[in-house]
């Protein structure tokens, strides 16, 4: 299986505990997205990466978030002291260039519950 | 207003329906426009993406962009209950690196 692979698929965890999510992309894919998705909404960009550089953070992404993509090639995305409101798929998506026909292939979450 | 409105369905329709579904958006600079199936507990697929303005047709889908309008359309031909599924569009303008997705239509195709 070439695709976007993501690990695990579903967490559960307490208030207040940390979590760490694994993004591995497609290997040619340059670029890394991480995006955050809940029931009955599209998915909501958090951050991307173009090799091992974070080019961008969404503004609704707190200090509690932090991803990282060590040598460009997998990504991590850990929360701090989780919150409920903290419960969501986070989505994974890789790309291969900035061209204007970029495509995101997405890999299919990680489903977090926050208890 | 959110950038990117799409209505929510769900939307039912028989085996062989042609089906319509749409998104409006507000920003202007906007130029590529894609389309995206999502099945339940799975990440979005890519169906079709199309820049700036015009039709693309790929199979049984095809992709209208409106600018003058801020609505993009997409249509799928002779439905078929795997396609029951939510479609998500997204867009993004030349220079940021952001996609913005639309909330997703819910289709349900009944055999």
């Amino acid at each position: 299986d070439t695709g976007v692979s993501q690990d695990p698929r579903h967490k559960i965890t307490k208030r207040g505990q940390n979590v760490t999510f694994r993004c591995d992309p497609i290997s040619e894919h340059n670029r890394l997205y991480w995006y955050r998705q809940t029931l009955g909404q599209g998915p909501e960009f958090l951050t991307y990466f173009q090799n091992e550089a974070q080019l961008e953070k969404s503004r609704l992404l707190s200090d509690r978030f932090s991803a990282e993509r060590p040598k460009g090639s997998f990504s991590t995305l850990e929360i701090q002291r989780t919150e409920q409101g903290d419960s969501a798929m986070y989505l994974c998506a890789s790309s291969r260039s900035s061209a204007t026909n970029e495509k995101l292939f997405f890999g299919s979450g990680t489903q977090l519950s926050v208890l | 207003q959110k950038e990117v409105e799409q209505d929510p369905g769900p939307l039912s329709v028989p085996e062989g329906a042609i089906v319509s579904l749409n998104c409006t958006y507000s920003n202007s600079a906007f130029q590529y426009f894609m389309w995206y199936r999502q099945y339940s507990r799975k990440g979005p697929e890519l169906l079709m993406y199309t820049y700036s303005s015009g039709n693309k047709e790929d199979g049984r889908f095809t992709a209208q962009v409106d600018k003058s309008s801020k609505y993009i359309s997409s249509f799928i031909r002779d439905s078929q209950p795997s396609d029951s599924a939510t479609y998500l569009c997204a867009m993004r303008d030349n220079y940021g690196q952001n996609f913005v997705f639309g909330p997703g239509t819910r289709l349900s195709v009944l055999p």
